[in-house]
């Protein structure tokens, strides 16, 4: 079946400084993923879509610059959190569609964040 | 936009016991799913699930499109449904593909 890996599962990273997750679809081309954020004992809030090849598109509240989206292959999106500050520690979790469109969404196993 | 609400919000059951979640949206929507997420936070997918019914084992799901909502049954419950459970819902294709997820209901099966 599909799958989607997310690195790395934790990362602690001191205040200023910036944090890159990678979201990769290994048996199938993601022409879309989606990134969400999920505070403890909350539920998922999408941050933004992309689509590969083109600017990701971002929810309302969300800043883009602060969360930069990057789609530049098929199997390959990344989430980088620059000059993290300790609000934005949060469970992130990206999710892969098909080129198909199909309704299997996959997701990844979320990258647990903490900013000290 | 879309709003999703799941009740109840905590249940606690023994196990071999049924239960029944469910899922209320506010307009009319083309994607239902349900989804699983386990206490190390991996979400997966249970059904897919717009309009009618659908069983997997001892997993169910009902949705009435025409009422806005959906139902999730559990029967048996084994302490591997522990966990919260989403529903999730979107308008179809296209950037319009986007899920909004439900307010969730955390499940924890007891001995």
């Amino acid at each position: 079946g599909a799958v989607v890996s997310q690195h790395p599962s934790r990362v602690i990273c001191k205040s200023g400084t910036s944090v890159k997750i990678e979201c990769r679809s290994l048996d199938f081309q993601a022409t879309t993923m989606f990134w969400y954020r999920q505070f403890p004992k909350q539920s998922l809030m999408l941050m933004a879509t992309s689509n590969e090849g083109s600017k990701a598109t971002y929810e309302q509240g969300v800043e883009k610059d602060k969360f930069l989206i990057n789609h530049a292959s098929l199997t390959l999106s990344t989430l980088t959190v620059t000059s993290a500050h300790p609000e934005d520690s949060s469970f992130y979790i990206c999710s892969a569609r098909g080129q198909q469109g199909n309704y299997g969404y996959t997701f990844g196993s979320g990258t647990r964040l903490t900013v000290v | 936009g879309i709003q999703v609400e799941q009740s109840p919000p905590d249940l606690i059951l023994q196990e071999g016991a049924n239960s029944t979640l469910r899922c209320n949206f506010s307009d009319s929507v083309n994607n239902l799913q349900w989804f699983h997420q386990n206490p190390w936070g991996q979400l997966i997918n249970l059904f897919y699930i717009p309009s009618g019914t659908k069983q997997n084992g001892r997993l169910s799901a009902t949705t009435v499109a025409t009422e806005r909502y959906s139902l999730l049954y559990i029967s048996s419950s084994q302490t591997t449904d522990s966990g919260v459970y989403f529903c999730a819902v979107g308008l179809g294709g296209g950037t319009a593909s986007k899920l909004t997820f439900g307010t969730g209901t955390r499940l924890q099966v007891t001995l």
